[in-house]
Parts: C-alpha cells; structure tokens; sequence
C-alpha cells in the first residue's frame, strides 16, 4: 500500500530534550515536505527536499532541522523544544514536477506537545 | 508574497445542496497549481482537485469542481450534492513554478446538517 509513515503519532515531551520525528514514504517520490498545522493557521511548510542531499527552508523553519539522506526519509529534528512548538505536524510526499501540478501524499501526523 | 485566503471559517449545508468554499490566492508567478485538500475529523488529509494556472477548463473530480476566475484571483470549490460524510476541514493550497513551496489557507470547516 502507498503510504507516508511518521512515527511516532503521539508525543508528550519536556522543553530542551531533543526530539525527531520520522517520516518514511514507499513510492519513490523526490519531492519531501513537513508542515505544522495550529489552528486558525491553517498548514505551514517548515522545510522541503527536492531529493536526497536537497533540503530548503519554508515558512516557518526556525528551531527545527531536517536531513535526506535516503530518498525514501525525512525526519524532522527539534533539538531544544520548546512550548511554541507544540503544533500538530504533518509529512507529505509527491513526484517532483516543474509545472507544480503534483498532489501531496500527506502522513497520519503527530501530535506533539512540548511542557 | 504569495498569499492564500479562505474567508469562511465555518459553512453550514443542507444534505444534497451544493456548497461553495471560497478561496483567493495573491501571486506574481504565471505557472502554479492550486489544490484542495479535505481534512475529517480523523485529522487525515486527503487530495480532492487540482487546477493549474494553464488550464482553460475547470477541474472535475466526482462531486467536485473547481470554479477558477484567473483574473479574479479565485479557485472556488463547489461540492454537489453534499453527503454527511463532507463534514470536515477544507484547505486551499497554493504549489509555486518549480514545485517547491506550496501555502496553504486557514481552512473553512464545512458542517453538513441532514
């Protein structure tokens, strides 16, 4: 089955310990992106991977990091976490296209809460 | 910057009533795509319709179509005949030329009454 796979779906953790998040897709897409979600926000791109070795910054990429070193992975880092990053966040996954007209397969997400 | 607008936060529809979800979207790109996304309560997302800034026609997809006004800036989702099950968050989404960034809307949460 084609699918984006993050883990974990839950977590509750404490400001400073570092976290990762993983995200793994099985249908060879190029193109990786993570995003948070916060209410009235709608989504918002923390940063994106044209392929492996290719990351960049969205919106709002500050306090996390990100590496793509397998085409099929992505994981997001928060190294120090803090409260303002307690955010429901999202993986997604496509073909890359120049004509941008490539729909993105989205993960199950997760929820994470930072005390 | 590129901008996505959904002024509805919330839309209440009678079952098998068509609804509208407004959506404006602000860019200085020519080449672009625009998407909707559903989002139920399970908190999945799910691709409903494409429109690219190219196409002449309006996107169909089932009980959805995209009303596109390139001039107006406006890439509206009309749902036919609304199902109990099309109560959920809607997001309009925006992918730039070259497919990198894409901007997503606030959403507009759609209540489908029977």
């Amino acid at each position: 089955e084609a699918q984006v796979t993050q883990n974990p779906r839950y977590l509750i953790t404490v400001t400073g310990k570092k976290l990762t998040v993983t995200c793994s897709q099985n249908m060879n897409h190029e193109y990786m992106s993570w995003y948070r979600q916060d209410p009235g926000l709608g989504l918002r791109q923390i940063y994106y991977s044209m392929n492996v070795e290719v990351t960049d910054k969205g919106d709002v990429p500050e306090g996390y990091k990100v590496s793509r070193k397998e085409k099929r992975n992505f994981p997001l880092i928060l190294e120090s976490p803090s409260p303002n990053q307690t955010s429901l966040y999202f993986c997604a996954s496509s073909f890359y296209g120049q004509d941008s007209n490539q729909p993105q397969h989205f993960g199950d997400g997760t929820r994470l809460s930072i005390l | 910057a590129q901008k996505i607008t959904q002024t509805q936060p919330g839309m209440f529809v009678q079952e098998k009533e068509a609804v509208t979800l407004d959506c404006t979207y602000d860019t200085s790109d020519q080449s672009y795509g625009l998407f909707w996304y559903k989002q139920p309560s399970s908190g999945e997302m799910i691709f409903l319709i494409y429109q690219g800034s190219y196409d002449e026609q309006n996107a169909t997809e089932g009980r959805y179509s995209l009303n596109f006004q390139k001039a107006r800036k406006s890439a509206n989702l009309v749902i036919s005949a609304s199902q109990l099950g099309d109560s959920a968050m809607y997001f309009c989404a925006m992918r730039e030329s070259g497919g990198f960034k894409t901007i997503f809307g606030a959403g507009t949460r759609l209540f489908v009454k029977a």
